[in-house]
């Protein structure tokens, strides 16, 4: 199956600095790669996501670049704010049939002022 | 994105009652919801994919007797679990997919779990 490895755990940033977290992945034939947004209690939140066939994306102060051949994929995250500080969970799938989403171990990120 | 609606946020229960947590998508409908478990500064980990008007199906070392999944409607998956005991405190997350976006997974709010 489908393995995610998910690095920094934990990253602190300066209020307007960049941040970059990422994730490599094992199954060569996942499609599909979202990132979450998780703050403390509450469910994780979309806010981004890239199929493999594109090799970035952006959104606003959010992008996310794939590399297939490595099987690495990134979440980039410019001009941080405090409000960014959150657990950060990178997934990949294989889209269709009864394939699951696997997550990788999280990334704390503060940003501090 | 879409909207999926969990209940209660937060439950506190005592040893050996039982406790409902609903998962409701408010604007599309979903045949399959998700239930995962979340321990505190750990990762999501699948518990069980439910199936509208199916069986859930269970991921290995999860007891379906002790999580009763139901999934009556294609907007409603209740998860049940059952004579609650303290090592079944958890936050609980589900989640459900937009079938009509294709892939993307959208998730509730979580319900904080916590057995006396």
């Amino acid at each position: 199956g489908e393995n995610v490895e998910q690095h920094p755990s934990t990253l602190s940033v300066q209020e307007g600095d960049s941040a970059v977290i990422k994730c490599t992945y094992s199954d060569s034939a996942s499609n599909y790669f979202p990132w979450y947004k998780q703050e403390l209690g509450k469910g994780p939140q979309l806010i981004i996501d890239i199929r493999s066939n594109v090799g970035e994306k952006k959104d606003q102060r959010i992008a996310v670049t794939l590399n297939k051949t490595a099987k690495h994929f990134s979440l980039h995250i410019t001009e941080t704010q405090p409000e960014d500080s959150a657990v950060y969970f990178c997934a990949a799938i294989l889209t269709g049939g009864g394939n699951k989403l696997t997550f990788g171990t999280g990334t704390q990120l503060k940003v501090e002022l | 994105g879409a909207v999926v609606s969990q209940h209660p946020s937060r439950v506190i229960c005592k040893s050996g009652t039982s406790v409902k947590i609903e998962c409701r998508s408010l604007d599309f409908q979903a045949t399959t919801m998700f239930w995962y478990r979340q321990f505190p500064k750990q990762s999501l980990m699948l518990m069980a994919t439910s199936n509208e008007g199916s069986k859930a199906t269970y991921e290995q070392g999860v007891e379906k007797d002790k999580f009763l999944i139901n999934h009556a409607s294609l907007t409603l998956s209740t998860l049940t679990v059952t004579s609650a005991h303290p090592e079944d405190s958890s936050f609980y997350i589900c989640s459900a997919r937009d079938e009509g976006t294709g892939e993307k997974l959208f998730f509730g709010s979580g319900t904080q779990l916590s057995v006396l």
